[in-house]
């Protein structure tokens, strides 16, 4: 049964720097990796799909990575912005075809 | 192209009702899951469906909840008898047949229950 951790469950930190968040699998057979943000009282909005047979994904400001044979995945967010404060989530995909989420990351980017 | 469609946003129903949420895929979407998040809580699998099948229902409670995707229409997933712990927000997302489990999932904005 594929579990997934997230550390740290919050983070504050202030506008303008880089960040990493950090996502752990414990089932490596996986398809691929989807980050979404989660604001508030709102739906998921994803971020990027990194492939298994893939390392990097990027888009913009975000560069999300994948170790599939350690079962590591990181998200780095580069110059944070105060529009950046939003609940981070990875999921991993595996052969029973859904997405296993784990709690997420709760980011607070201060002016 | 508009997104994943789901309805009602929020839902109040008291305990013993029914309550039934819809989901609208992308167009040209043929797969849809569903999911709950409790307060305080990550996103548990529900239920995947494709057109008139059910795929993998694992998360599913074992009574009162049921969910179908018809050939035409949304997918419904419809709770019986609900109970305060039913309170909840209920995503869907779907996603494209073709090379499905490479694709990624689109979510909707949700639908919350209360149950009172």
């Amino acid at each position: 049964k594929q579990e997934v951790t997230q550390i740290p469950a919050a983070l504050s930190v202030p506008e303008g720097e880089n960040l990493v968040l950090n996502c752990s699998f414990t089932d490596s057979a996986i398809y691929n990796l989807q980050w979404f943000r989660q604001d508030p009282g709102k739906g998921l909005t994803s971020l990027l799909l990194i492939q298994s047979s893939q390392r990097e994904q990027t888009s913009g400001r975000l560069n999300a990575s994948l170790d599939k044979s350690s079962g590591r995945s990181t998200l780095y967010i580069a110059a944070s912005q105060p529009g950046d404060s939003a609940t981070y989530l990875c999921a991993p995909r595996g052969g029973s075809e859904k997405l296993v989420f784990g709690k997420g990351t709760k980011l607070t980017v201060n002016p | 192209n508009a997104g994943v469609m789901q309805n009602p946003r929020h839902l109040v129903r008291r305990r013993g009702q029914e309550a039934r949420l819809r989901c609208s895929p992308m167009k040209g979407h043929s797969h849809v899951y569903w999911y709950r998040q409790l307060p305080e809580e990550g996103l548990k699998f529900m239920v995947y469906l494709q057109k008139e099948n059910i795929i993998d229902e694992s998360g599913m409670p074992k009574e009162r909840f049921s969910a179908e995707f018809p050939k035409e229409g949304p997918s419904i997933l419809r709770i019986q008898q609900v109970v305060r712990g039913d309170s909840a927000a209920y995503f869907c997302a779907s996603s494209p047949p073709a090379r499905a489990r490479n694709s990624p999932l689109h979510f909707g904005n949700g639908t919350r229950l209360t149950v009172t």
